[in-house]
């Protein structure tokens, strides 16, 4: 079974300052990594797949990089929309399981 | 392109349950959906996934025996179920597309339903 685990727990950043949050897999995932920002009543949304690659509508602000088991999501110039709890996720191609890591708290400072 | 979810629901301990999630807007038969929990005050859980094409039902381990997973093609529904309610399957429950995209091993869960908030 595939651990993830996420740093800081928390993160307090003041608006347009950088965030630069940390996951890693306990075994080599490669580049099956995903990001996702959720905010409080409102659905998680996908930011980052493949470890790099951002989704649809996704402001470049956003960035994923690493493989393997270290993993980080940087966030350049901090908005206000972007406060939340963000999530990495491990995934495999088939049987198609998902694994989240415990997920960052993203807050205001 | 939405999953919509049906309504919250407020039951007592012991009794069954059965919400949906339906697709709208892309070929539902052909990509798996996805189920995740958040318990109050926790993260996000994976519970399983199902692919109406293939008639394929994963569970997460830590979900197995707990809740049933079903889907109809024919109205592009899926469902999950409990067949006896405990106080801490309290939570929010939501349903996600597994998506391709379309180089190497990239997938994402990029559409989600709204929720439905379960209290027991």
């Amino acid at each position: 079974e595939i651990v993830m685990t996420q740093s800081p727990d928390t993160l307090s950043v003041s608006p347009g300052n950088r965030a630069t949050l940390s996951c890693r897999a306990s075994q080599d995932i490669g580049s099956k990594l995903a990001w996702y920002l959720h905010k409080p009543g409102q659905p998680p949304r996908l930011l980052i797949y493949g470890a790099s690659s951002r989704a649809i509508g996704v402001p470049a602000r956003f960035s994923g990089s690493g493989s393997g088991t270290g993993f980080t999501l940087t966030i350049t110039s901090l908005q206000s929309e972007d406060f939340g709890v963000y999530y990495c996720q491990q995934y495999n191609d088939w049987p198609p399981f998902f694994t989240f890591g415990p997920g960052t708290k993203v807050d205001l400072k | 392109v939405q999953l919509v979810q049906s309504g919250a629901e407020v039951k007592e301990p012991g009794e069954s349950l059965k919400i949906s999630c339906k697709g709208f807007g892309y070929s539902f038969a052909s990509t798996y959906t996805a189920w995740v929990r958040q318990m109050p005050g926790k993260g996000l859980e994976w519970m399983g996934v199902v692919h109406p094409d293939d008639s394929e039902i994963i569970y997460s381990p830590s979900f197995e025996g707990q809740i049933t997973l079903s889907v109809d093609k024919s109205i592009s529904t899926a469902y999950l179920q409990w067949r006896s309610l405990k106080a801490s399957d309290t939570g929010i429950y939501y349903c996600a597309r597994r998506n391709y995209f379309g180089s190497g091993s990239s997938y994402g869960l990029d559409v989600w339903g709204q929720g439905t908030t379960i209290t027991v």
